[in-house]
């Protein structure tokens, strides 16, 4: 079957670190995308990994590795505004989206 | 442009009644989508469609229908609603699937209940 799987929920303090992990077993795999959804709203586009390694976006970097089926997303500096879900989604061998439940990520003063 | 948009925002409906949900976007994207977003899952494709006038099923698609008589609108009909369809519904548009490097965006959501 297919799955993805990723914490439920994680707490942070305003400018330090987190890692957001991902473990994805799916039909085929075309790469792996990071979405953030502030509550209420929809979900927007963060990074596309399909190659090995880290791929870094301003304040975001987002990893991949194909053999061990795993994926973080690091979030530095951490702002208020980060508050939200964090999706995980691999994209499957039909071209399909298979998506986590996502990780609520609390931003504390 | 406004991207995706969806009409209604919020609905309420009683158990049999049924009703449209309308996704629009100006992008000229080729493809479009109707996800379902319940508490605790993850995201799941109900229709999808690659192109005027072509729709296929998703994940779940049984309870819905869907049309795509314009390339820039994706309708998704509920005939007759059970409470089990209480959701938030997205619809999302990307130019293509086939390029993985494709990007979905998706509209606000229309968030339903079903008493």
């Amino acid at each position: 079957g297919q799955n993805i799987d990723q914490p439920t929920e994680m707490t942070a303090t305003e400018g330090a670190i987190v890692q957001i992990n991902c473990t994805y077993q799916t039909s085929g795999f075309n790469g792996l995308f990071w979405y953030q959804q502030h509550a209420g709203e929809a979900p927007t586009f963060l990074s596309y990994n399909v190659l090995d390694g880290l791929e870094e976006k301003g304040r975001f970097s987002s990893f991949l590795s194909r053999s061990k089926g795993y994926s973080y997303l690091l979030l530095k500096e951490l702002q208020m505004k980060d508050s939200a879900s964090y999706l995980c989604a691999s994209l499957d061998s039909n071209y399909q989206l298979i998506w986590g439940a996502g990780t609520k990520l609390i931003i504390k003063p | 442009n406004a991207g995706v948009t969806q009409t209604p925002k919020f609905r309420v409906l009683k158990t049999g009644q049924s009703m449209t949900l309308l996704c629009a976007q100006d992008m000229n994207h080729e493809y479009m989508y109707w996800y379902r977003q319940d508490p605790g899952m993850g995201l799941r494709l109900i229709h999808y469609s690659v192109g005027e006038g072509t729709t296929a099923k998703g994940e779940v698609p049984d309870g819905y229908n869907v049309s795509r008589l314009k390339k820039q609108n994706f309708l998704l009909g509920l005939e007759s609603a059970a409470p089990s369809q209480t959701s938030v519904y997205f619809c999302a548009s990307s130019p293509t699937s086939g390029r993985a490097t494709d990007t979905q965006y998706f509209g606000p959501g229309t968030r339903l209940t079903v008493l």
